[in-house]
């Protein structure tokens, strides 16, 4: 399975936009770009995904590379509600489960 | 639509003992995930299960462990025996019947604490 880099923690104040990087260099044609976030005390939560082009939701954006090497997760307005681990996996098409790393850890300051 | 369900909650169990934790799949969903989160650390995969039949079970310990999803009721993973290195959180996933990249629902989780 190719493997994603994600920072350990980042930071961020309410109400201001949140880049998450996550490199994947080793991504093949037929993996996916899933991201989940854990909230404290819960199950993970599923965010976004993507092949190649950039896809929105209402919950975020993620933006993808050209050569699909690295993406970035968007939260256009951050809120406390926001702070999690948020964790980005590359998940080939047509296979089951999901490969979680340790994931970036958002704290979002009032 | 409720979402997926996961009982009990919270389970304590002593050393030796037997742990089973539910799972009910969200409605229409056929596809059942395991995942344990050890504290401090990140979720692993246990096992895929659809219904009556254990998909891929690669990340189940060989020993003790064992998990079910049978045509009727909820899916059940078992721990035999239990020790204290098996204290974690149980989270469960579940995703509609058709592959691809869909994306996976998880309940709130169970947390095994073995004393």
């Amino acid at each position: 399975d190719a493997k994603t880099t994600q920072p350990n923690s980042m930071e961020s104040n309410e109400e201001e936009p949140v880049h998450l990087p996550c490199n994947h260099s080793t991504i093949s044609g037929t993996d996916y770009i899933h991201w989940y976030r854990q909230l404290p005390s819960q199950g993970p939560e599923y965010v976004i995904h993507g092949l190649t082009s950039n896809v929105n939701n209402r919950m975020a954006s993620l933006a993808i590379a050209e050569d699909r090497k690295s993406s970035t997760l968007i939260l256009h307005r951050a809120t406390l509600r926001d702070a999690a681990v948020y964790y980005c996996i590359l998940r080939r098409y047509n296979t089951d489960k999901l490969i979680f790393g340790t994931g970036t850890r958002l704290q979002v300051f009032p | 639509n409720a979402g997926v369900m996961q009982n009990p909650r919270h389970l304590v169990r002593r050393r030796g003992q037997e742990a089973r934790l539910r799972c009910s799949p969200m409605k229409g969903h056929s596809h059942v995930y395991w995942y344990r989160q050890l504290p401090e650390e990140g979720l692993k995969f246990m096992v895929y299960l659809q219904k009556e039949n254990i998909i891929d079970e690669s990340g189940m310990p060989k020993e003790r462990f064992s998990a079910e999803f049978p045509k009727e009721g909820p899916s059940i993973l078992r721990i035999q025996q239990v020790v204290r290195g098996d204290s974690a959180a149980y989270f469960c996933a579940s995703s509609p019947p058709t592959t691809g990249t869909y994306e996976q629902y998880f309940g709130p989780g169970t947390r095994l604490t073995v004393t």
